[in-house]
């Protein structure tokens, strides 16, 4: 069956450091690969994504994530963390065939910034 | 726009009731998905609809719980009878399928528990 893994459950920086967040899939097919995140309080809301092209993707807030196919991963990178990237964070993977419209989660990741 | 509208955001009831969630997608998209949060289990997709027709419920848990689409505005999932570990949040998605895009807009989710 199809999985996607998030390696950090939980995750503490202090402002102005650098994040990297990992995500593992494990289909080997042609993929559509997803970051959300959610706010204390908020609902998901999408980050950045993947569907063909440059490998590196940028999204808002100064995110961006690198798609490595040979690896199977899709890792969420910022250089400098606020307070306000405190959030959960979710990679999420579509197997692109057909009409499939099925997302496959991550548990998610925990992001706590200090201050 | 004013998003996708979940009712209710809070709801309490004891087991062997119905619940009945509702949800409004984005005027104008052809995806709504059906979600359920829990800590443990993360995010499951329960069920989605094309243009109002179900395309996949392989994700809903038993016969309990039913999906509802009658037109392309309005959508309900219903639970019954109630049970305590359908406690978890509820959030319903929609999207606007295109080849480059394929965002889900989430709603604020109903947190449900089941006493």
């Amino acid at each position: 069956a199809q999985s996607v893994s998030q390696h950090n459950h939980h995750v503490i920086l202090s402002e102005a450091a650098s994040l990297e967040l990992g995500c593992n899939y494990s289909y080997g097919g042609t993929v559509n690969l997803f970051w959300y995140v959610q706010y204390p309080g908020q609902h998901l809301q999408l980050l950045l994504k993947y569907f063909s092209g440059d490998p590196l993707v940028k999204g808002i807030k100064g995110f961006e994530a690198e798609f490595i196919k040979s690896k199977f991963s899709f890792n969420l990178r910022k250089p400098s963390v606020q307070w306000s990237d405190t959030a959960e964070y979710f990679c999420a993977v579509m197997r692109n065939a057909g009409n499939n419209r099925k997302l496959i989660w991550g548990l998610g990741t925990s992001l706590a910034v200090n201050p | 726009d004013a998003g996708v509208i979940q009712s209710p955001r809070h709801e309490v009831t004891e087991m062997g009731q119905e619940v009945t969630l509702r949800c409004k997608p984005i005027s104008g998209h052809d995806y709504l998905f059906w979600y359920r949060q829990t800590m443990m289990r993360g995010l499951e997709l329960l069920i989605y609809f094309n243009n109002n027709v179900p395309i996949d419920d392989s994700g809903m848990p038993e016969d309990r719980f039913s999906a509802k689409m009658p037109n392309a505005s309005f959508s309900t999932l219903k639970i019954q009878p109630s049970e305590p570990r359908d406690s978890a949040v509820y959030f319903c998605a929609s999207s606007l399928w295109t080849a480059n895009t394929g965002e889900l807009f989430f709603g604020e989710g109903s947190r449900l528990t089941v006493l």
